[in-house]
């Protein structure tokens, strides 16, 4: 069965540069979340989309952005990287509006690195 | 979403019975319990979610107590690579809404 992508699933960055991180979901899924894990750390929510329109918001920086597409796949740009941001990236799909029982599919991680 | 309790770590002989505990003893009437696992670094992996009514699927059973203020993740025969760290999660039953994850159970499945 098709899973969850993401890529690149290794980036490495400097100090106070961008990234661009993609999240390609289930297929007929329409609802998307990006998930940031920490060294040592659970994960935690940053943002969610559903049809294209930001459904939930967590703890996500003001230099972070997203959106989710026409075609339901995502991005998560972030710009001024910190040493800090250096973490997993996990993104998950789900079925969202008022059909399904929502559990969330996640994809393999793109493992961030900012030095 | 109510609060969680679980035991931060628990040990399994490979083939025995896992029984991981949760404690929510805030929940409320619309709320689910939902497991999931996260097998080291890679995506947390869905395995069950459950009201009121037991529930059991090819992965796992979910024992919820008649009062809904505990519950259990059975995993019968546990095997090496049910080493994991499990969340126990409650939320409502809605699209689009995040997943807590607060602090699993290390599960360490031996030989």
């Amino acid at each position: 069965a098709a899973g969850v992508i993401q890529s690149p699933r290794h980036l490495i960055k400097e100090k106070r540069e961008t990234a661009t991180l993609k999240c390609y979901p289930i297929p007929r899924h329409d609802t998307v979340y990006w998930y940031q894990q920490g060294p040592g750390q659970d994960p935690q929510f940053l943002i969610s989309f559903y049809e294209k329109m930001q459904s939930d918001k967590g703890s996500i920086p003001d230099r972070f952005s997203a959106q989710q597409f026409s075609d339901y796949h995502s991005e998560l740009n972030m710009s001024s990287l910190e040493l800090g941001d250096s973490a997993l990236y996990f993104c998950a799909s789900s079925l969202g509006g008022t059909s399904g029982t929502y559990e969330q599919y996640f994809g393999p991680g793109t493992r961030l690195t900012v030095t | 979403d109510a609060k969680t309790t679980q035991p931060t770590s628990m040990d399994c002989a490979e083939g025995r019975a896992a029984n991981l505990p949760c404690n929510h003893s805030t929940i409320s009437g619309n709320e689910y319990v939902y497991w999931y696992r996260q097998i080291h670094s890679q995506g947390p992996q869905y395995i069950i979610h459950g009201l009121k009514n037991n529930e059991t699927n090819e992965m796992a059973s979910l024992i919820i107590t008649e009062d809904r203020k505990s519950s259990t993740l059975i995993l019968p025969h546990a095997t090496l690579r049910d080493t994991a760290v499990y969340y126990c999660i409650v939320r409502v039953l809605k699209g689009w809404y995040a997943l807590n994850f607060g602090k699993g159970t290390s599960l360490l499945v031996t030989p």
